[in-house]
Formats: C-alpha cells, sequence, structure tokens
C-alpha cells in the first residue's frame, strides 16, 4: 500500500471548519484513500473514504485532487469532541490490512 | 446493533507469562483484525481470522497467536510476555467481501507487563 504522510499535528477553533491535509503521491489506481480517527483512549473510528471523486457524508467531506496524489479531509463544523488523532491510509479494494501512520492531532479549542 | 467488546480492560502481567484476550465482534462480521498500538504510536496490524483460520499475517513472531470462534468471537494469546508486548490491543470486525472496508473497532485491552 501506498505510504501516506500528514502533518504531525493542527489546531482549529470550535465551529470552524477544520482541513487535514494527507499526502499520497505514491498511490496506486487501485488504492482507496480511508480516513480514520481515534479519540483518546478509544479505537479507531471509520470516518469516510474515496477513489477519484469527492464524498461527504454525515461527519466529514473528503476531496481528492485530480492526479490523486493528495485529498483533503475536511470537518465543517469542528466541535470539541472532534479532537482526535486523524489517519490518512491508502489501502486497495482487495486488502484489509489497515497501516496506520503516526497520524494528526487535532485539537480543537472553545 | 452490538459493537464490538473486548475483555479485560486493563490487565498487568510479568515478563515470561502468558495471556488470553478476547473479543466479540459486531453482529452480522464474520472477520476480525487484531492490533498492537504501542504508546504514542499508530496500531499495527497482527492478524485477520476469516472463518476460524488465519488468512493474513503482519511482522509479529509466533508467540503472537489467535483463534476465531463459530460465533465469530476471538482471542488473541501471546506466549513467553516481554516488557515491549506492553501495549493497548485493539480488535476490529468487519464483513469480508463487503464493498468497502469499513472496519470496526472495540475500545481496546491495555496490557502491561512488567
Amino acid at each position: 500500500d501506498a505510504k501516506t504522510t500528514q502533518p504531525p499535528s493542527m489546531d482549529c477553533a470550535e465551529g470552524r471548519a477544520a482541513n487535514l491535509p494527507c499526502n499520497h503521491s505514491t498511490i496506486s489506481g487501485n488504492e482507496y484513500v480511508y480516513w480514520y480517527r481515534q479519540i483518546h483512549s478509544q479505537g479507531p473510528q471509520y470516518i469516510i473514504h474515496g477513489l477519484k471523486n469527492n464524498e461527504t457524508n454525515e461527519m466529514a467531506s473528503l476531496i481528492i485532487t485530480e492526479d490523486r496524489k493528495s485529498s483533503t479531509l475536511i470537518l465543517p463544523h469542528a466541535t470539541l469532541r472532534d479532537t482526535a488523532v486523524y489517519y490518512c491510509i491508502a489501502l486497495s479494494s482487495n486488502d484489509y490490512k489497515l497501516s496506520f501512520g503516526a497520524g494528526t492531532t487535532v485539537t480543537v479549542r472553545a | 446493533e452490538t459493537g464490538v467488546t473486548q475483555s479485560p480492560t486493563h490487565l498487568i502481567k510479568t515478563r515470561g507469562q502468558q495471556v488470553t484476550l478476547r473479543c466479540s465482534s459486531q453482529s452480522g462480521h464474520n472477520t476480525v483484525s487484531w492490533y498492537q498500538q504501542a504508546l504514542g504510536q499508530g496500531p499495527q496490524f497482527i492478524f485477520q481470522y476469516y472463518r476460524e483460520e488465519e488468512n493474513g499475517r503482519g511482522n509479529f513472531p509466533p508467540r503472537f497467536s489467535g483463534l476465531q470462534f463459530p460465533n465469530y468471537s476471538s482471542e488473541l494469546n501471546v506466549n513467553a510476555l516481554e516488557l515491549d508486548d506492553s501495549a493497548l490491543y485493539l480488535c476490529a470486525s468487519r464483513v469480508a467481501g463487503g464493498t468497502y472496508n469499513e472496519q470496526f473497532f472495540g475500545p481496546g485491552t491495555r496490557l502491561t507487563v512488567l
């Protein structure tokens, strides 16, 4: 699976949008971009995934660049409960081993 | 719908001992994976079980072993515990052959090896 690169940390103001970047310049054509988050003392939680098109669900939006070398997870209105470590993972359609890197620690401040 | 549960929540063992951790999959899920998460790091894949057999393994030695039962619950066994085995152990369940790979994680078991 392609390696992903994320900033180690970022702060966000409560109520504002949080934009989390992820670089995956070596991603292959059959690899999806998955996002998980891990709130302190809990197991990771699936957020969203995409292949080429932008995706939106009740939790977040995922914007993937046309060349697929990078993506951005958008939390539209961050709340204090969104404080967590966010992981960006490249995973092929027939794979199941999630390769978690260090992730981005997002702190939402009141 | 019952989520993924794990037991015990916390466990303290001494070096050289053996430990068994337990996981109950989410209802309807037939595949379970185990992950090890050392402090300050992301989870690392240990292995996956499907139809009661191991069908994928990460870079972990044979003293890490597992079982999956007909009701899809699972155990992780670690023999000859080492200090570096101290970590949060997570289990995740999913439906094999689903249209996408959403895995549902339990809250984990915190193992401390003294």
